[in-house]
């Protein structure tokens, strides 16, 4: 079983509706959770960033974690077709830089 | 800035032919690692290094080799290519190995075929 899981998708919607992704994962030690995004041909960037339980906003991305069900979360609000790229989630613990990253989630925005 | 940089963009290789990923970064970042991606496989570190002259092993370490002469270099090396080692291979890099807030920067990727 991996570390961290993560439906590959892909996952298709049309522009301006709700994109829900996420991952859950199985080791408790993790306490930094990060959402990068990919665009096709190029490295992941970082998009999100929090630490522990709990929500974080910014702009039309929400991460939520959930560290009681080993669960993470990524909701993009208004979708644009500009948000069309693979969404990885990746985590790591207290102690470890290493990051532990889930497979991708390739989203299409359909215009 | 250029960031991070990676040549050769795209590589074909023979199986036992040798050959060398070359990263640098003009960030002066102290941490850098090295990545591959598979489908359905997420990134895995291969190897990282925490400053100049100190490099250690990650997940997938077998049939590589890194070393970490200056702060700005992290060249990767396939020792002997192997249809296995056909994959997309990032190289990135932070400020340092604090990842409370600490961006990891990562280069455009080069694309490896060993046939």
């Amino acid at each position: 079983q991996k570390e961290v899981e993560q439906d590959p998708g892909p996952l298709s919607v049309p522009e301006g509706a709700i994109v829900s992704l996420n991952c859950t994962y199985s080791n408790s030690a993790f306490q930094y959770f990060m959402w990068y995004r990919q665009y096709s041909r190029k490295g992941p960037e970082l998009l999100m960033y929090t630490y522990s339980s709990g929500n974080k906003e910014d702009g039309r991305f929400t991460a939520q974690v959930d560290k009681s069900s080993k669960y993470i979360s990524l909701f993009i609000r208004d979708s644009q077709p500009s948000d069309s790229a693979t969404y990885l989630c990746a985590m790591s613990d207290i102690n470890d830089y290493k990051l532990s990253f889930g497979a991708g989630t390739t989203v299409t925005v359909r215009a | 800035n250029a960031g991070v940089t990676q040549t050769p963009k795209f590589q074909v290789l023979k199986t036992g032919q040798s050959m060398t990923l070359q990263c640098a970064q003009d960030m002066n970042h102290e941490y850098m690692s090295w990545y591959r991606q598979d489908p359905g496989m997420g990134l895995r570190l291969i190897h990282y290094s925490v400053g100049a002259g100190i490099t250690d092993q990650g997940e997938v370490p077998n049939g590589y080799n890194v070393s970490r002469s200056t702060t700005e270099d992290f060249p990767l090396r396939l020792l002997s290519a192997a249809p296995s080692q056909t994959s997309v291979y990032f190289c990135a890099s932070s400020r340092d190995s604090d990842i409370s807030g600490n961006t990891i920067y990562f280069g455009e990727g080069s694309w490896l075929t060993v046939v």
